[in-house]
């Protein structure tokens, strides 16, 4: 069955500073998405990405995915601690199905 | 933009009783919508898939007589947890494809339910 790993599982950074987050799938990828959760709440959609060499921006948030489609990271730059909260990654698990599974999640810390 | 809601934000409730939880799409319809369950510090699992006027359909693992999915207009999906059990307590999310020709999904709020 098709996984997602993220890595770091955590991670705690001082403001200012730029953070990666990985994303490795076992297969090739439909569509990558990237999610932040805040504790017990509801996710918030960041990205989609869909071809090979992809990237995409918005605000101090880059994600990229790789031309084979099986791996993803997510850059933020110049951290600010309304940046923290949870990464997930997700991948579509068949093509347009819309089911997704998601990755094991990225705590992120940002220190004022 | 489109919003997807869901009610109660929280419960608690006692062994043995059971619960229902309703997702809506706000200013679209979901003829088909997705349930998901978050233990602490993992990641969203998925649950099933409901659909509008047919049968939820499961994944492997997840018991179908005790995650009654209903789903009967184009807005509104219920999950109904039957007699639950501590073990199930977990926050439970429900999302919703746009569709359109779009492949934009929208993910509720959650909802939080504690069994004691």
């Amino acid at each position: 069955s098709q996984e997602l790993e993220q890595s770091p599982q955590s991670l705690i950074v001082q403001e200012g500073k730029n953070l990666t987050i990985n994303c490795t799938s076992s297969k090739t990828l439909y569509g990558l998405y990237w999610y932040k959760q805040k504790y017990g709440e509801g996710l918030i959609f960041l990205m989609m990405l869909q071809k090979g060499g992809e990237e995409k921006s918005h605000e101090k948030i880059t994600a990229k995915l790789d031309e084979k489609k099986q791996q993803s990271s997510l850059h933020i730059t110049a951290s600010q601690p309304s940046h923290a909260g949870i990464y997930l990654c997700g991948a579509d698990m068949d093509s347009g199905t819309y089911k997704y599974i998601f990755g094991t999640g990225t705590r992120l810390k940002v220190l004022a | 933009g489109a919003v997807v809601s869901q009610h109660p934000s929280r419960v608690i409730c006692k062994s043995g009783t059971s619960v229902k939880i309703e997702c809506r799409s706000l200013d679209f319809q979901a003829t088909t919508m997705f349930w998901y369950r978050q233990f602490p510090k993992q990641s969203l699992m998925l649950m099933a898939t409901s659909n509008e006027g047919s049968k939820a359909t499961y994944e492997q693992g997840v018991e179908k007589d005790k995650f009654l999915i209903n789903h009967a207009g184009l807005t509104l999906s219920t999950l109904t947890v039957t007699s639950a059990h501590p073990e199930d307590s977990s926050f439970y999310i429900c999302s919703a494809p746009v569709g359109g020709g779009t492949d934009t999904q929208y993910f509720g709020p959650g909802t939080r339910l504690t069994v004691l």
